[in-house]
């Protein structure tokens, strides 16, 4: 079974520029999560998806940030404009549905690099 | 959203148990408690989860008193490959996961 899948793994990119970052959940997930990690800092909890509805997004960080999850299936998440602020390591995890005890599957992590 | 306290770092030699015990005063009813391992330039991955007692699985064991209010991860005989940050979580299914600072150990040979 493939794992959750992120792409890219690494992006510079400069300040006012945009950036899409997109996820791919393990088939047949309908929970898909975003996190970050900005620079020396704890993992943010960022938004949730089930399936193609944005079930929580109270960790999104403000309106430059959109998420997308067309189908239910694969995820974008776009910064635009990016700020430098933004630099840090984005995770995708995924869990099947949220009935009883369940884990996230995270994916590599998406570096950003904002100059 | 329950948060949680561990300490920042723990230092072990191979071959020793590991205990790692996390603090979460305020875990509600339905929340579980999930333990992550992560390795630098990767995402978490899953070791162990539990609602209460006791839960023993290939790697590792995790210990839950009657509160539960707090809970430890009892990693048996480490070994090197081991070195890397633990996390403790806890959430309700479906809920986003608060992600504490972690417990970095370092495995000394």
């Amino acid at each position: 079974e493939a794992g959750v899948t992120q792409f890219p793994s690494h992006s510079v990119i400069e300040k006012g520029q945009t950036v899409t970052l997109r996820c791919d959940p393990i088939s047949g997930h309908d929970n898909l999560y975003w996190y970050r990690r900005v620079m020396g800092k704890e993992i943010k909890f960022l938004l949730h998806f089930v399936k193609e509805s944005k079930q929580d997004e109270s960790g999104m960080p403000n309106n430059r940030f959109l998420a997308e999850r067309t189908g239910g299936t694969y995820s974008t998440l776009k910064v635009q404009p990016a700020e430098l602020e933004d630099s840090g390591v984005y995770f995708c995890a995924s869990s099947q549905a949220p009935q009883g005890p369940y884990e996230q599957y995270f994916g590599p992590g998406t570096r950003l690099t904002v100059t | 959203l329950a948060k949680t306290t561990q300490p920042i770092s723990m230092d072990s030699y191979e071959g020793q148990e590991v205990n790692i015990t996390c603090s979460h005063n305020n875990i509600a009813t339905n929340d579980y408690i999930t333990w992550y391992q992560q390795f630098p330039s990767q995402g978490p991955r899953f070791i162990i989860q539990g609602y209460k007692t006791k839960v023993t699985n290939e790697v590792a064991s995790l210990f839950i008193p009657a509160d539960r209010k707090s809970s430890t991860l009892s990693l048996p005989r480490v070994s090197l490959s081991d070195t890397a940050v633990y996390y403790c979580l806890v959430g309700d299914s479906g809920n986003q996961f608060y992600f504490g600072t972690g417990t970095s150990l370092t495995v000394i040979p």
